[in-house]
């Protein structure tokens, strides 16, 4: 069973600060990744996907991947209390079956 | 508004009773997908289809059944043969990013 591992936290950071949450993943032949925002009680919601190596930026949000070291990390700059929330990684299995391992998540406190 | 639509919100099974969960989606896409997620654990994948009349068994099938009888409804029967099927149903379709958009999930609890 390939494996995607986080941080269960949960990672406590004040208000403005950078948040910076980790993953990693064992099958070397993963193509696609994927950062998903879950409130407390509701689904899964996209926040950034990322299918090459470097760095992709959308508003406060970073993702960044390194195939070689099999890690993918989301970057949440500016941290608001809104922000508080588990933060679940995916990765696309290879094969071509569009079909993601997802982590357990990293729960994350943006306090005032 | 297009989206996926989840029924019910909470759901109570009985001891030895089949449930059916909903889902319908109005997104026109292709693959669907059923998954079920346990507090602390990461989404587990039940069943899945990717076309109209056919579906796949994915990692935690056993006490389960689904149909996929049009393209927009995907519905979940929980049987009496899973034994532990207190969780939180989520039923997503595949976008063309290669993501999920996900329904607002549905409570499952045994009474």
């Amino acid at each position: 069973q390939k494996e995607v591992e986080q941080n269960s936290g949960p990672l406590s950071v004040p208000e403005g600060a950078i948040a910076s949450l980790n993953c990693t993943y064992s099958d070397r032949g993963s193509q696609s990744f994927f950062w998903y925002r879950q409130y407390s009680g509701k689904s899964p919601e996209l926040i950034m996907f990322i299918y090459s190596n470097g760095d992709k930026e959308d508003g406060r949000f970073t993702a960044q991947l390194n195939k070689a070291s099999q890690y993918v990390s989301l970057l949440i700059r500016d941290s608001q209390p809104s922000d508080s929330a588990t933060y679940l990684c995916a990765v696309n299995r290879p094969g071509g079956s569009y079909i993601p391992t997802f982590g357990r998540g990293t729960s994350l406190i943006v306090h005032p | 508004d297009g989206g996926i639509t989840q029924s019910p919100k909470y759901l109570f099974r009985k001891e030895g009773q089949n449930v059916t969960l909903s889902c319908e989606q109005n997104l026109n896409h292709d693959a669907m997908y059923w998954y079920r997620q346990d507090p602390g654990q990461g989404l587990r994948l039940i069943y899945y289809s990717q076309i109209v009349n056919d579906f796949q068994k994915g990692d935690i099938a056993e006490g389960y059944s689904v149909s996929r009888e049009k393209k927009e409804s995907f519905p979940l029967t929980v049987t009496s043969a899973q034994k532990n099927p207190t969780a939180f149903y989520l039923c997503a379709s595949l976008t063309g990013f290669g993501s999920y958009t996900f329904g607002s999930g549905t409570r499952l609890t045994v009474v």
